[in-house]
């Protein structure tokens, strides 16, 4: 049963900070990976979505990257700022058959000014 | 450019009664349809899945039902409401050639 996991719960940095979040997946048979942002009380947005054959995908401040074969992901913010404070959510897709995501915990960033 | 609406916002309902949470796609055609929620301390569990009128695939057994009358409008029923019914729900949809899905504004359930 693919299982995500997001490290950490929470962090809080300065703002200007460049910070790393975690994501990683038991069952590296994924067909993507996706990368979402959720403001309190509110729905989730998009970011990033990385197809299983991809290594990393980019936009503006972000970046994410994926090791399938390890069952890692990780999003790179640059030059965090106060508006960056979100829970970010992991998800994956696991196969091409289904489309149901399973999702991460997330992770609840605080950026202070 | 397409929207997604859900309604109401917020709810407070007492434990045993009925439930209609309503969801509707705007500008689009023939999306895959999704019912999430979101409980506290727990991530997002996916609860029913529609790929066409009438197609509803369950994910999770519960005393909650999905219905598609129609192509762009999605609702998620019960007949009688839990406590651990409470949560947050999230609609959400994706064109069926492409992988990103769509979240409404989500819809907060709390059972009294």
């Amino acid at each position: 049963k693919q299982e995500v996991t997001q490290i950490p719960a929470a962090l809080s940095v300065p703002e200007g900070e460049n910070l790393v979040l975690n994501c990683s997946f038991t069952d590296s048979a994924i067909y993507n990976l996706q990368w979402f942002r959720q403001d309190p009380g509110k729905g989730l947005t998009s970011l990033l979505l990385i197809q299983s054959s991809q290594r990393e995908q980019t936009s503006g401040r972000l970046n994410a990257s994926l090791d399938k074969s390890s069952g890692r992901s990780t999003l790179y913010i640059a030059a965090s700022q106060p508006g960056d404070s979100a829970t970010y959510l992991c998800a994956v897709r696991p196969g091409q058959a289904g489309t149901a995501l399973i999702f991460g915990k997330g992770t609840t960033l605080s950026v202070s000014s | 450019s397409q929207t997604i609406h859900q309604w109401p916002a917020t709810l407070v309902q007492p434990v045993g009664s009925p439930l209609s949470l309503e969801c509707t796609v705007e500008g689009t055609s023939n999306p895959n349809l999704y019912w999430y929620r979101q409980a506290a301390g727990r991530g997002l569990q996916l609860l029913f899945y529609s790929v066409g009128i009438g197609q509803i695939s369950s994910e999770v057994p519960q005393n909650l039902s999905a219905s598609r009358p129609q192509d762009r409008q999605f609702i998620l029923s019960s007949k009688k409401l839990l406590l651990s019914d409470s949560g947050f729900y999230l609609c959400a949809w994706k064109p069926g050639a492409t992988d990103t899905q769509y979240f409404g504004p989500g819809t907060r359930l709390t059972v009294l």
